[in-house]
């Protein structure tokens, strides 16, 4: 069975901190990872995707995969309280399909 | 305004009662897809499909159904609902495979 593993948090980070999520992923050819923000009650919105090992910026928010240590993280810079939420990770498995596995997600919280 | 629609927003039914939850996409996405979120188990995905007529399994299919016969709908098919199918159902589309929109969500319980 393919997993997607997140610590459940919660992580709480003063207002202004770097906040560091992370994931791992057990399926070792996997070449398609997300990170989604799920406020509480709402759908789940993507914030970013990474295809190759490297870091990749968007904004306040950095994404960085290591393939060979089979590790993606998000950073979130100058946090603030509205990105309170919960995180989630995701992964579609390789062997030819679009099959994606979510991790259970990391809750946020950030201190004003 | 790009959207992802569900209907039902919320669903009370009883065990074995057929039901559907559509889904309409208005971004002429080839990807579509259905999950469902559980507390402590995140979400996982039913089925999704890449193109009309065409559809694969996810990761949770058993109990499901879906169809693909215009590229902007993908309705969902419990066909004889359990209460163990009680749970937040999402879908989403996107370009590329990639989940990239998601509806509000449908609750469904079924006693």
């Amino acid at each position: 069975q393919k997993e997607v593993e997140q610590n459940s948090g919660p992580l709480s980070v003063p207002e202004g901190a770097i906040a560091s999520l992370n994931c791992t992923y057990s399926d070792r050819g996997s070449q398609s990872f997300f990170w989604y923000r799920q406020y509480s009650g709402k759908s789940p919105e993507l914030i970013m995707s990474i295809y190759s090992n490297g870091d990749k910026e968007d904004g306040r928010f950095t994404a960085q995969l290591n393939k060979a240590s089979q590790y993606v993280s998000l950073l979130i810079r100058d946090s603030q309280p509205s990105d309170s939420a919960t995180y989630l990770c995701a992964v579609t498995l390789s062997g030819g399909g679009f099959k994606t596995i979510f991790g259970a997600g990391t809750r946020l919280f950030v201190k004003a | 305004e790009a959207q992802v629609t569900q209907n039902p927003r919320y669903l009370i039914t009883v065990t074995g009662k057929k039901l559907t939850v559509t889904c309409s996409q208005n971004m002429n996405h080839e990807y579509m897809s259905w999950y469902r979120q559980d507390p402590g188990l995140g979400l996982r995905q039913i089925y999704y499909s890449m193109n009309v007529e065409a559809t694969d399994k996810g990761d949770v299919p058993e109990g499901y159904k879906v169809s693909r016969k215009e590229k902007r709908n993908f309705p969902l098919i419990l066909e004889s609902p359990s209460p163990n199918q009680t749970s937040l159902y999402f879908c989403a589309s996107g370009e590329g495979g990639q989940p990239q929109h998601f509806g509000d969500g449908t609750r469904l319980s079924i006693l």
